[in-house]
């Protein structure tokens, strides 16, 4: 089956520092990665989706300067949370999705972020 | 604007009897549909997908899909202790191909001993 890795899996950082996840597919391309963000007992928010080769799509009320992502190649995307504060706290999740019509995404296992 | 609909729960079940979830979806676009689970602290996990009207059967689990009443359930037989999670439903129109999914809010399934 479609396996997305995603490292790290925990960060725990001083205020002021930058943080960066990565996001690969390990046994397909993935034309498109999708980042998300769960607060507690809250429900998945799509932060941005993110093209190979291109600029990524943010979702409204995601600063683009503050979420910086990269999609460099069909198997990796990268995330970087800029001067993280204790509100960027949270749990991010990437997920890729297989080119073609009716394929499913396909979830890593999570980055819990915490800003102290 | 596009939503899914679930009914939050939490739905509590005892051990072997049929857990019932269901979804409702706002756009008649949408062509695929998917089931995922969410154990708590983790990232969602696919279970079920189906693209069209009728059942699907994998091992325990069951996918209803009705396109005109733009509803989509989950039948989970036999039901476990460890099958108490969150499950997300999520559609997509695929316009693009680029596989945006539109989740609900998700159903906290809770299964007793």
């Amino acid at each position: 089956g479609a396996v997305v890795s995603q490292h790290p899996s925990r960060v725990i950082c001083k205020s002021g520092t930058s943080v960066k996840i990565e996001c690969r597919s390990l046994d397909f391309q993935a034309t498109t990665m999708f980042w998300y963000r769960q607060f507690p007992k809250q429900s998945l928010m799509l932060m941005a989706t993110s093209n190979e080769g291109s600029k990524a799509t943010y979702e409204q009320g995601v600063e683009k300067d503050k979420f910086l992502i990269n999609h460099a190649s069909l198997t990796l995307s990268t995330l970087t949370v800029t001067s993280a504060h204790p509100e960027d706290s949270s749990f991010y999740i990437c997920s890729a999705h297989r080119s073609g019509s009716n394929q499913p995404q396909h979830f890593g296992d999570g980055t819990r972020l915490s800003i102290l | 604007q596009k939503e899914v609909e679930q009914n939050s729960g939490p739905l509590s079940v005892p051990e072997g009897a049929i857990a019932s979830l269901n979804c409702t979806y706002s756009d008649r676009g949408s062509q695929s549909f998917f089931w995922y689970r969410q154990y708590s602290g983790k990232s969602p996990e696919l279970i079920m997908s189906i693209y069209s009207n009728g059942d699907k059967e994998d091992g325990r689990f069951t996918a209803q899909l009705n396109k005109a009443s733009q509803y989509v359930s989950l039948l989970i037989r036999d039901s476990q202790p460890s099958d108490s999670a969150t499950y997300l439903c999520a559609v997509t129109n695929y316009g693009g191909s680029q596989g945006n999914l539109i989740f609900g809010k998700g159903t906290k399934l809770s299964v007793k001993p």
